[in-house]
């Protein structure tokens, strides 16, 4: 069974710092996996996806994320935080492209 | 190109009833599938469908149900409902599968009471 865990519900930076959301997973296969985020009362928007090929992955808006394969890592990095990074984000991992199991969300505070 | 649709955005239902939710989805996906979103129990897989054949299927009850038709959109049934089944809803499509990332559509949220 694949699953997902968020290191840290909330995480809080200031504008201008490095943005670090952390994800492990576990799959019994190669997994795809991909980066969410969720503004209020809206839905997902894909940030990013690891397939196959270059485990450095740059998504929109800036965020880029590596694909670790011994640590079961996927975490989510952005240099420089902007106030419209304050969201909620979702990392998720699925098989073969189907079903998307999601972590819990992390949700991201910036201050200026 | 517009996006994944989901009709209504918001509905409120009594214990007991029924609901129909519906989605569109990118033209051209042919996958498309729906989640429920809680505060509680995060976001979770309901079924998946493709050419208008259940694919996937997450681990709820019977009253959850959905359908596809042959332009690939897609509803979703909650019979009998519960309190518990006041969520946001949200639909995704892909064109084949998951592998290139599911869109998101902005989501149904249905309260129960």
């Amino acid at each position: 069974a694949q699953s997902v865990t968020q290191l840290g519900s909330h995480v809080s930076v200031s504008e201008g710092a490095l943005v670090l959301l952390r994800c492990n997973y576990s799959s019994s296969v190669p997994p795809y996996l991909f980066w969410y985020v969720q503004y209020p009362n809206q839905g997902l928007q894909l940030l990013l996806k690891y397939t196959t090929g270059a485990t450095l992955v740059k998504g929109i808006n800036g965020f880029e994320a590596e694909f670790k394969k011994s640590e079961t890592s996927f975490h989510l990095t952005k240099p420089s935080a902007h106030m419209s990074d304050a969201a909620e984000y979702f990392c998720a991992v699925s098989q073969y492209g189907n079903k998307l199991v999601f972590g819990a969300g992390t949700i991201l505070r910036v201050k200026s | 190109k517009a996006g994944v649709t989901q009709t209504p955005r918001y509905l409120i239902k009594t214990r007991g009833q029924q609901v129909t939710l519906s989605c569109s989805p990118i033209s051209g996906h042919r996958s498309v599938s729906w989640y429920q979103q809680t505060p509680g129990q995060g976001l979770q897989f309901l079924f998946e469908y493709f050419s208008e054949t259940q694919r996937n299927k997450g681990n709820f009850p019977g009253r959850f149900s959905g359908r596809q038709f042959s332009n690939s959109r897609s509803e979703m049934n909650v019979s009998t409902l519960e309190l518990g089944d006041s969520a946001l809803y949200l639909c995704a499509s892909s064109p084949e599968g998951g592998g290139g990332g599911y869109t998101f559509g902005s989501g149904t949220r249905l309260t129960v009471v």
